[in-house]
């Protein structure tokens, strides 16, 4: 029962911008930080952005985070094949009192 | 630089208990970070759990509060996940993370364990 919403999947041809959404509410996006998470197939997911656009050390800067209200955005420019994942945002729940993720995004480098 | 490694059961029958371990190699979890689980059912999306601090202090997952403890064993670096009344729903890959204060407003998952596969089945 995720809630924070994104699309199921989103494409692109190698060198291209993609961009991802994730949508939630005032007691989650709209009141704390968002992260966003890589899972490469068959790996544990992996830190790519945090505080909304924040890279980790080693994170290309190709991508990059975004946060508007209660939305937010992953953008991935300059595709490339090593991109092709499942890309999960993430935030801290008030009204929870817990963590909530999103539906998860499958990125397909066409 | 530190690590996480799940540990324990691969198969739990229904109603039972699954019992999973989290051991912290390189860092002591009494530093100043969350330390959580988070499951994927196959083919899913990631579940966030619960966590817990090394005082003690806990947080949960409100549809799973009621079956859920995790509890923290500081002389041996390590924390433990324990989920009661087991179900086929249940079934998916445990992870293990550290969610670190990166920044003053936020923390996030910022190291995983390799995740362990525990399927309820008789």
């Amino acid at each position: 029962q995720s809630v924070l919403t994104q699309p199921p999947s989103a494409s692109g041809t190698p060198g291209q911008r993609v961009t991802i959404s994730c949508s939630g509410s005032s007691s989650n996006i709209g009141s704390n930080t968002v992260n966003w998470y890589q899972q490469l197939p068959g790996t544990a997911p992996k830190l790519l952005i945090y505080s909304n656009n924040q890279r980790p050390s080693g994170v290309p800067d190709r991508f990059s985070g975004s946060k508007s209200g209660t939305s937010a955005s992953l953008a991935i420019s300059g595709l490339q094949s090593e991109d092709e994942a499942d890309y999960y945002c993430a935030a801290w729940d008030d009204s929870l009192n817990g963590q909530v993720f999103g539906t998860g995004t499958k990125v397909t480098v066409l | 630089q530190v690590q996480l490694q799940e540990s324990g059961p691969g198969l739990v029958k229904p109603s039972g208990t699954l019992s999973l371990t989290c051991a912290v190699s390189g860092g002591s979890i009494s530093s100043s970070n969350w330390w959580s689980w988070v499951r994927q059912p196959p083919g899913k999306g990631l579940e966030w759990i619960g966590e817990i601090y090394h005082s003690g202090s806990t947080n949960y997952n409100p549809s799973l509060k009621s079956r859920v403890t995790i509890s923290v064993d500081k002389s041996k670096n390590q924390f433990s996940l324990k989920l009661s009344s087991v179900t086929a729903a249940d079934t998916a890959v445990y992870y293990c993370a550290r969610d670190a204060q990166l920044e003053e407003d936020g923390r996030a998952f910022d190291i995983w364990g390799q995740g362990t596969m525990v399927t309820v089945s008789s």
